[in-house]
């Protein structure tokens, strides 16, 4: 059974610094790992898909990266800004039909003026 | 298009009560999945459809749980004889193709008095 795991849970940040959300999953045998932003009772906004066999995938101040052999990944944010304070959570899917995914229980990030 | 739409937003039922939740997935997608969020949790899955066939469901949707996906559209989902374990956001997503990015919508949230 896949079991992701994301460290640390919360974190406080001042705007204008780069930090770095880390997910760990069990099983590597993944079909592709995603990364969603989620605002308080919203729904979840997805960031970035890496396919299993990618390292990594950007998006503006954006970067994760997959590491499957040791189970990884990390989400990189460049020059935070306030607006990106949220619960970020990532989520592994199975392989063969991808139709699941397991989600860790989410990063809470707060930037700071 | 607008993305994925679930309605109501809110719901506030009384223990024993049925309830059903509407989903309607952006339009040229032909996966849908449903999933169940509670405080401080990353969401589970529950279930996924594609087109308008049911073809994962997990042991977390007891026989008081159905959904359904008629002609492939919008889906809903029915708990009958609501516990308060119940109580929870109920997200519901949609996708195109394997392994695509997950699309969610804002999410019913259900309180069981």
């Amino acid at each position: 059974k896949q079991e992701v795991t994301q460290i640390p849970a919360a974190l406080s940040v001042p705007e204008g610094e780069n930090l770095v959300l880390n997910c760990s999953f069990t099983d590597s045998a993944i079909y592709n790992l995603q990364w969603f932003r989620q605002d308080p009772g919203k729904g979840l906004t997805s960031l970035l898909l890496i396919q299993s066999s990618q390292r990594e995938q950007t998006s503006g101040r954006l970067n994760a990266s997959l590491d499957k052999s040791s189970g990884r990944s990390t989400l990189y944010i460049a020059a935070s800004q306030p607006g990106d304070s949220a619960t970020y959570l990532c989520a592994a899917s199975d392989t063969g039909t991808a139709s699941k995914l397991t989600f860790g229980t989410g990063t809470r990030l707060q930037v700071t003026l | 298009d607008t993305g994925v739409s679930q309605d109501p937003r809110h719901k506030i039922t009384k223990r024993g009560q049925n309830v059903t939740f509407r989903c309607d997935p952006i339009s040229e997608h032909n996966r849908l999945y449903w999933y169940r969020q509670t405080l401080g949790q990353g969401p589970e899955f529950l279930t996924y459809f594609q087109n308008e066939a049911q073809l994962e469901k997990s042991r977390l949707l007891s026989d008081r749980f159905s959904a359904e996906r008629p002609k492939g559209s919008f889906s809903t989902l029915e708990i009958q004889r609501t516990e308060q374990g119940d109580s929870a956001m109920y997200l519901c997503a949609s996708s195109f193709g394997t392994g695509g990015k997950l699309f969610f919508g804002s999410g019913t949230q259900l309180s069981v008095l």
